[in-house]
């Protein structure tokens, strides 16, 4: 089974708006970790936020991370048309390996302009 | 100072022949790990290697599937035999010490079509 599961599936918004995506996991973990994937090219790291973290910034994004409830949400301010991408959440498994990332399966954000 | 390069970037192969896949890491950077991307899903960890070491290849297939890291030169991943279950992206990411906690570092990936 999935250990990060990205909610909704595919987002749709104009530009100008913001767009909230959700991951939840399953087990205890390390760290959480957003993706950034542009169709059909590689993956782009966009931040990452430990388990003793409850929110961060960069940019144009908040994460916050709730472990009691297992989930993280992105919230992208003020979209641009050039976000328009898949993004992934992956997770650190704190029984785990620090080199062993579990992705979810992403949302497909477009932003129309 | 160039990011983690994969080539090709698209490889087309015909059922039961040979795929290799190159991964040169980041400058200084002596660890590699190998993912796979398969349509409309995730990222799955594949392999862990340093410089002539595989520390961990539990999610690689038992057959076909080999890779390595070599003293000199990318680290290859190789698939013997491919068959259609095979097209994904591969993707590729190093790090200077060991672990993908901090930020990390992917390539562009490989695109594999099996015909």
């Amino acid at each position: 089974s999935q250990q990060g599961e990205e909610d909704p599936q595919a987002l749709s918004i104009q530009e100008g708006e913001n767009a909230t995506m959700n991951c939840s996991y399953k087990t205890s973990i390390n760290n959480l970790q957003w993706y950034r994937q542009n169709s059909g090219r590689g993956l782009v790291h966009l931040i990452l936020i430990r388990s003793n973290e409850r929110e961060k910034h960069s940019g144009r994004l908040r994460v916050t991370l709730d472990t009691s409830k297992k989930s993280s949400s992105l919230l992208i301010t003020a979209s641009r048309a050039a976000d328009t991408a898949s993004y992934f959440c992956a997770t650190e498994d704190s029984g785990g390996s620090n080199y062993k990332l579990t992705f979810g399966k992403g949302t497909l954000l477009t932003v129309n302009p | 100072n160039a990011g983690v390069m994969q080539n090709p970037r698209h490889l087309v192969r015909r059922r039961g022949q040979e795929a290799r896949l190159r991964c040169s890491p980041m400058k200084g950077h002596s660890h590699v790990y190998w993912y796979r991307q398969l349509p409309e899903e995730g990222l799955k960890f594949m392999v862990y290697l340093q410089k002539e070491n595989i520390i961990d290849e539990s999610g690689m297939p038992k057959e076909r599937f080999s890779a390595e890291f070599p003293k000199e030169g990318p680290s290859i991943l190789r698939i013997q035999q491919v068959v259609r279950g095979d097209s994904a992206a591969y993707f590729c990411a190093s790090s200077p010490l060991q672990g993908l906690d901090t930020e990390a570092f992917f390539g562009q990936g490989t695109r594999l079509t099996v015909v």
